[in-house]
Order: structure tokens, then sequence, then C-alpha cells
């Protein structure tokens, strides 16, 4: 099983639509939680972390964990075309006190104008 | 000017050749990570540095060596390039305390023919 697992996708969301973006993780201690933007052929830029139970906002983004499941999600909310990108979550393994992080594959999300 | 530059952008190599990537900083940031990415694989830790004394091999080392010259300057070798390690090679940086985002350079395209 990975650590980390999301769906590829891609998935397709109409402009001003909410995408939903969804990931599992495997080691229930982790304890610190990111999501990454990547646009095609670019670097990979932080979204926001969370670390408690429940929902973090940020403008249209919003992330939301769940520890006692182990997922943490990424709602985007007034979708735009400029949104379209592979969004990677990342996830700081327990027992590890250098920070290191595991990634998910990626779900690619396309924004329909 | 950027905080994380990588050179070279691209490199096309052969079997067997040596091969260095370099990564420079301008953060000030004690850590530095490499990371390899492939299509539907995800973001992979090759090598981590804490700092200039301190080298640790990540999930998948084999193959690769690295040196960390400077506080500012993290090398990525290549020793015999194989075609199996053409991916997208990434640089990282983050400063070790608090939430510890990591921030990732522009890449390199590695073509291994």
């Amino acid at each position: 099983q990975k650590e980390v697992e999301q769906n590829s996708g891609p998935l397709s969301v109409p402009e001003g639509a909410i995408a939903s973006l969804n990931c599992t993780y495997s080691d229930r201690g982790s304890q610190s939680f990111f999501w990454y933007r990547q646009y095609s052929g670019k670097s990979p830029e932080l979204i926001m972390f969370i670390y408690s139970n429940g929902d973090k906002e940020d403008g249209r983004f919003t992330a939301q964990l769940n520890k006692a499941s182990q997922y943490v999600s990424l709602l985007i909310r007034d979708s735009q075309p400029s949104d379209s990108a592979t969004y990677l979550c990342a996830v700081n393994p327990p027992g590890t006190n250098d920070y290191k992080l595991s990634f998910g594959a990626g779900t690619t999300v396309t924004v329909r104008a | 000017d950027a905080d994380v530059t990588q050179t070279p952008r691209n490199r096309i190599t052969k079997t067997g050749k040596r091969i260095m990537l370099e990564c420079s900083q301008t953060k000030g940031h004690d850590r530095m990570y490499w990371y390899r990415q492939d299509p539907g694989l995800g973001l992979r830790l090759i090598y981590y540095s804490f700092d200039v004394k301190d080298i640790n091999k990540g999930e998948i080392s084999d193959g690769y060596s690295v040196s960390r010259q400077a506080q500012a300057k993290f090398s990525l070798s290549l020793e015999s390039a194989i075609p199996n390690q053409t991916a997208l090679y990434f640089c990282a940086t983050s400063l070790g305390q608090g939430t510890d985002t990591q921030y990732f350079g522009p890449g390199t395209r590695l073509t291994v023919l």
C-alpha cells in the first residue's frame, strides 16, 4: 500500500463550480499535511498546509482533515481556468523529526470555461 | 531573481555518462532535498541534507550521489547514467523550523538515451 494515495483524475469541472480532491494516507500517526499545485512542466508550489482535524480556509481553497479516517481533502470553490493543474498531497509520516514528506502521485484538474 | 535555481534546465545524455545537476538557493535555508518525478509516481526523495555535514539517503538513492558544497549549494550526480533515470528532477529547500515548508526549484528535465 502506498503511503499517500490520490485519484489520478483527470477531474473535469465547469468554471465556477467546486472541485473536490481527496487524499488518503496509511500512517495513522502522521501529523502534517500539505497541498501543492503543479502546472504542467513547472515546479510544485504550496497552496496550504493543515495540522488539526477540521477545516482550514484560505481564499477559494479549503483543506479538510479527518485523522480518524486518515484522509485529507482540498476544495476549490468558484473554480477558474487558471486552477487547471495537478494537485499533489504530501504527508509528513510519523516517527520522523526531520520533516521528510511523502507525496501522492497527484490529481489532475481541468476547469472547463 | 529566483530563490532556488537549478542548472541545467534540460539535459540529454547517453547511457554511461556521468552527469551533475546543480542547485543553488538564496533563501538562507539549511535543509535541501533532491527529488525525481515520474509520470504516475509522484515525487520521490533521492537525498536530503540538513546542513553541510549532514547528508542522508532518501527512498531511491541507488545510482545517485550528492555533494553539499556550501549551505547554498547541493549537487546531484549520476555516476553512470541509465535510461530509467530519465525523469524530471527537482531541488527543494526548507527552513527546518515551524511548518518547514519545502520550496521547489524550477526543475531539470533529464533524458538518458
